[in-house]
């Protein structure tokens, strides 16, 4: 089944970790993003990607990274100098990011909380 | 910054109702407008897309969109309990560097009751 994995599930960080969200797509997509929600909140951009070793800040960058050293794969880290870091994470992807009309499908995503 | 929104809710609708939400969005360009439904704790999926103005229908659900008003709705008929849910407007936007992102509104809950 093609589709975006995300793991964990769940995520328990203590203050002043990093922890890194895993996200994998076997669309053979070439776009990949990170979305973060919080209660009663829209979806708000965090990093996203067009193709290998490459990736553009969103709009609520600061606090986290990313890589792309596969075309499947995009995690994110988020560092210790993110100050709110509990919300929910989602993974997207897309055909591409140069498409105006394509849709993005979504990962499960990882609830994050600091205890 | 380009902007997407919705009235948050709750929109509270009998059942066997007709539910209307509606989205405005700033950016005059755009030219893709999604609907995802989010059931409560879970990622959203996708529902409807919309590219060109006036309506487009798939089984209970039509999006109308109105570029000069900048303005998108989708329409559910005969709505079900288990259409419950929040409903998320997203526009595609140009993000710099001829790319173009999705950025979504804050969602409004809908609750249909028995």
């Amino acid at each position: 089944d093609g589709g975006i994995t995300q793991s964990p599930k769940y995520l328990f960080r203590k203050e002043g970790q990093n922890v890194t969200l895993s996200c994998e797509q076997n669309l053979n997509h070439d776009a990949m993003y990170w979305y973060r929600q919080d209660p009663g909140q829209g979806l708000r951009l965090i990093y996203y990607s067009q193709i290998v070793n490459d990736f553009q800040k969103g709009d609520i960058a600061e606090g986290y990274s990313v890589s792309r050293e596969k075309k499947e794969s995009f995690p994110l880290t988020v560092t210790s100098a993110q100050k709110n870091p509990t919300a929910f994470y989602l993974c997207a992807s897309s055909i591409d990011l140069w498409d105006r009309f394509t849709e993005a499908f979504f990962g499960q995503g990882t609830r994050l909380t600091v205890v | 910054q380009k902007e997407v929104e919705q009235n948050s809710g709750p929109l509270s609708v009998p059942e066997g109702a007709i539910a209307s939400l509606n989205c405005t969005y700033s950016d005059r360009v755009s030219q893709s407008f999604f609907w995802y439904r989010q059931y409560s704790g879970k990622s959203p999926e996708l529902i409807m897309s919309i590219y060109s103005n006036g309506d487009k229908e798939d089984g209970r659900f039509t999006a109308q969109l109105n570029k000069a008003s900048q303005y998108v709705s989708l329409l559910i008929r005969d709505s079900q309990p288990s259409d419950s849910a929040t409903y998320l407007c997203a526009v595609n936007i140009e993000a710099g560097s001829g790319y173009s992102t999705l950025t979504f509104g804050k969602g409004t809950m809908l609750l249909v009751s028995p």
